[in-house]
């Protein structure tokens, strides 16, 4: 069964760190596109960073410098440091798939969240 | 980036009625090269992920209710639940997948039983 599980989200003091972690079953992460979402309480979607298969990153510009994609292709698990948090960082966070090269997201994990706040 | 604007923010059905929601790009995500609109619409119920529902528009995913379509071309999508039934309550997002390396979600539209 192909499937996304999100862990290390928690409660974080502003400047804090946190890395999330996603651990992917039926299919090789390294071969294919890789993204976070995130998802703001009551708010809407945003992708904040994406690994392509070549090992390429990108980052929103609300995160560049601050967040980190990788992956461990041993483990078969996705990451997001993510440094230097902000109050805005609040949200529940998603790894997703695209399917086929960089296209739409196919499959998603369960989310795990992070809140930022003294 | 491209924006995506969804209408209506929300709207209330009554159970077997249609509901329809609109889905427009600030430019144009059908790429010439293979005549392909690169936008995909989910389903996301409280305390969920998104659940992917249509892609290029109008292709159903595997195991999606046949109630549910997607049309449209260009920068003008719709999404259209032919008969609301109880277990559709959620927020629906359209993304363009259009553009590289941002792709970009509509803000959402909730859909509540009348």
């Amino acid at each position: 069964e192909v499937q996304l599980v999100e862990s290390g989200g928690g409660l974080v003091q502003p400047g804090g760190s946190l890395r999330l972690s996603c651990a992917a079953s039926g299919f090789t992460v390294s071969s294919n596109y890789m993204s976070w979402v995130r998802q703001a309480p009551g708010k809407g979607l945003e992708c904040v960073s994406v690994i392509y298969s070549d090992g390429s990153t990108y980052y929103v510009d609300s995160v560049k410098g601050r967040f980190t994609i990788s992956r461990d292709n041993s483990k078969n698990t996705l990451y997001l440091q993510m440094n230097s948090l902000r109050t805005e960082d609040t949200a529940v966070y998603y790894c997703a798939r695209h399917t086929t090269y960089y296209y739409y997201l196919d499959v998603w994990g369960k989310g795990t969240t992070v809140t930022v706040s003294s | 980036d491209i924006v995506m604007t969804q209408s209506p923010d929300s709207l209330a059905v009554s159970l077997g009625a249609r509901a329809t929601i609109n889905c427009k790009s600030s430019q144009s995500v059908l790429h010439s090269s293979n005549n392909k609109n690169y936008l995909a619409w989910y389903q996301q119920k409280p305390g969920q992920p998104p659940k992917l529902l249509i892609y290029w528009a109008s292709t159903r995913e595997s195991g999606v209710p046949d109630r549910f379509s997607g049309s449209g071309s260009g920068t003008d999508f719709t999404l259209t639940i032919s008969s609301l039934q109880a277990e559709d309550v959620a927020v629906y997002y359209c993304h363009q997948y259009y553009s590289t390396p941002r792709k970009t979600f509509g803000q959402g539209t909730k859909v509540e039983i009348k």
